[in-house]
C-alpha cells in the first residue's frame, strides 16, 4: 500500500481537463509544499510535470497545473490530448525519517 | 544536459546481493546541491523511493530498506552506488537512479532510464 493515494484511474475526452487527486497525512503533504508530480509512458523512465506543488519545468506545457488543499494535491490537465494518456504519479518530501513517499499511480485514458 | 545512466547485473540470485552503479554526466555530483537518488519499480507496480546521497557522502535511505542498503558515492568518477543485500524475489524491480533537487524542493528532475534487474536462482 502506498504512502499517498491516488485513484485507479481517470479518463476525458480530447480538449476536456481531467484532475488526478493525491492524498496524504499531516505529515508529509499536509505540512510540506514540496508535493510534484510525475508522467510515465509505458517502458520509459517518470518525467517531472509538477514540483513544489504548482512550479512547472521549462518546457511542460502550461495545460498542466497543480494545486494543495490541507491534505490533498492535484494536478490538472486540460486541453486533453492523445500523447497526455500515460500513468501520473505523485511525490512528496515527508520529512527526516521518512524523506520521500509516492502515490500508487493513476492511468490517465485519453478517450 | 545531465544525464544519468545505470549498469549492474541484470539477474541476482536469491540471498546475494544486488549493486548497481549509476553514471552521471553533463554535471558534477561534487558540484553540490542536489541529492543523487535511487528509486526502484516493480513490475506493473508504483514508484518506491529506496534512498539518496549527497556529494559529501550523507545517505538517506527508506527505512523499511535501510537495514539491507547502503548507499555510496565516488566523485572522483561522479559515479554513486547502490547496493542491496539479502534479497528475494520482492526485488525485482526496474531500478532508476534520478537527481533529487534538494533541500528546498525535493523533487527528480533528470532520471536515468532504468534497468530491470531480476532475482532469480
Amino acid at each position: 500500500q502506498s504512502a499517498l493515494t491516488q485513484p485507479r484511474s481517470v479518463s476525458g475526452s480530447p480538449g476536456q481537463s481531467v484532475t488526478i487527486s493525491c492524498t496524504g497525512t499531516s505529515s508529509d503533504v499536509g505540512v510540506y509544499n514540496y508535493v510534484s508530480w510525475y508522467q510515465q509512458h509505458p517502458g520509459k523512465a517518470p518525467k517531472v510535470m509538477i514540483y513544489d506543488v504548482s512550479k512547472r519545468p521549462s518546457g511542460v506545457p502550461d495545460r498542466f497545473s497543480g494545486s494543495k488543499s490541507g491534505t490533498t494535491a492535484s494536478l490538472t490537465i486540460s486541453g486533453l490530448q492523445a500523447e497526455d494518456e500515460a500513468d501520473y504519479y505523485c511525490c512528496s518530501y515527508a520529512g527526516s525519517y521518512t524523506h520521500v513517499v509516492f502515490g500508487g499511480g493513476t492511468k490517465l485514458t485519453v478517450l | 544536459q545531465v544525464q544519468l545512466q545505470e549498469s549492474g547485473p541484470g539477474l541476482v540470485k536469491p540471498s546475494q546481493t544486488l549493486s548497481l552503479t549509476c553514471t552521471v554526466s553533463g554535471g558534477s555530483i561534487s558540484s553540490g546541491g542536489y541529492y543523487w537518488s535511487w528509486i526502484r519499480q516493480h513490475p506493473g507496480k508504483g514508484l518506491e523511493w529506496i534512498g539518496y546521497i549527497y556529494y559529501s557522502g550523507s545517505a538517506y535511505c527508506n527505512p523499511s530498506l535501510k537495514s539491507r542498503l547502503t548507499i555510496s558515492v565516488d566523485t572522483s568518477k561522479n559515479q554513486f552506488s547502490l547496493k542491496l543485500s539479502s534479497v528475494t524475489a520482492a526485488d525485482t524491480a526496474v531500478y532508476y537512479c534520478a537527481r533529487d533537487r534538494g533541500p528546498g524542493s525535493y523533487s527528480f528532475d533528470y532520471w536515468g532510464q532504468g534497468t530491470l534487474v531480476t532475482v532469480s536462482s
